[in-house]
C-alpha cells in the first residue's frame, strides 16, 4: 500500500524568508511524486513534479523541490516568501506499478505573514 | 480552454435521493478520477477510470458508483446518500503516459450536502 504523510498541519513564515513544506512517501515500485496547491473555494493546481532524473526540481511561481530517495521525501521550498503563496499545499504520490492509483496527504496550510 | 468541469458546485440533498454529479473534460484525457476532501483527512481516492469501460475501486467506493461511457465523461452517482457522504468532491484528469507520470486536472469541486 502506498502512503504520503504531510508531518505539519499548519507552516508559518514571514514574507521573504525562505519556506519548507514537508513530505515524506511509501510505495513498493518507483514513485512519482507530485505538489499541488490550492486555493480557497477552487480546485487543485499542479506546481511541479518528480519522476525520475535530477533530484532538485523546479515548477510554478517558484517553488522548488527535493527528492531525497534515501529519506523517502519530497520536501517543498521556496528561497523567499510571498503572501499571495498562503494557501494548503497538497503532495501526492503515484507508484509505476499501479498508475491509477493515487494518494495524498492531508495538506499543509502555509500562512505567508507580511 | 483546457478544463475540467463538474456540476453542480453546490448540491444540498436528503438522505436516500438518488443524484448524480458530472464530470466532463475537454482535453482527450484517458484517465479520470473521482475524489472526496474532507477536512483533516486530505483527498481520499473514490474510484478512477484508466479508459472507456475501464473503472476501478478507489480507497473510499463504498456508497458511490461509477461509469465511463465516452472519454470525456465520467459521473459519480450516489444511488442513496447518507450524511457520512457530505463532503467536498473533485474530479481530475491526466493523459497516462506509462507509469502514470502526469499531474491531474481538477474541477472546481462540488460541496455536497446530504441531511
Amino acid at each position: 500500500a502506498q502512503s504520503v504523510a504531510q508531518p505539519e498541519d499548519q507552516v508559518n513564515v514571514a514574507e521573504g524568508n525562505p519556506l519548507t513544506v514537508k513530505c515524506t512517501y511509501s510505495v513498493s515500485g518507483n514513485p512519482y511524486l507530485f505538489w499541488y496547491v490550492q486555493y480557497p473555494n477552487r480546485g487543485l493546481q499542479f506546481l511541479l513534479k518528480y519522476i525520475t532524473g535530477d533530484n532538485l526540481v523546479k515548477g510554478s511561481y517558484g517553488f522548488e523541490a527535493e527528492f531525497n530517495k534515501s529519506q523517502t521525501s519530497f520536501h517543498l521550498k521556496k528561497p523567499s516568501a510571498l503572501v499571495s503563496d498562503s494557501a494548503l499545499y497538497f503532495c501526492a504520490v503515484r507508484d509505476d506499478t499501479n498508475a491509477g492509483k493515487s494518494t495524498f496527504g492531508d495538506g499543509t496550510t502555509l500562512t505567508v505573514k507580511p | 480552454e483546457a478544463q475540467v468541469t463538474q456540476n453542480p458546485r453546490y448540491l444540498i440533498t436528503v438522505t436516500g435521493k438518488k443524484l448524480t454529479v458530472t464530470c466532463s473534460q475537454n482535453m482527450n484525457h484517458e484517465y479520470m478520477s473521482w475524489y472526496r476532501q474532507d477536512p483533516g483527512l486530505g483527498l481520499r481516492q473514490i474510484y478512477y477510470s484508466m479508459n472507456v469501460e475501464v473503472t476501478d475501486k478507489g480507497d473510499v467506493p463504498e456508497g458511490y458508483k461509477v461509469s465511463r461511457k465516452e472519454k470525456r465523461n465520467f459521473p459519480l452517482i450516489l444511488e442513496s446518500p447518507s450524511p457520512n457522504q457530505t463532503s467536498l468532491y473533485f474530479c481530475a484528469s491526466s493523459l497516462v503516459p506509462q507509469g502514470g507520470s502526469s499531474p491531474l486536472h481538477f474541477g472546481n469541486g462540488t460541496r455536497l450536502t446530504v441531511t
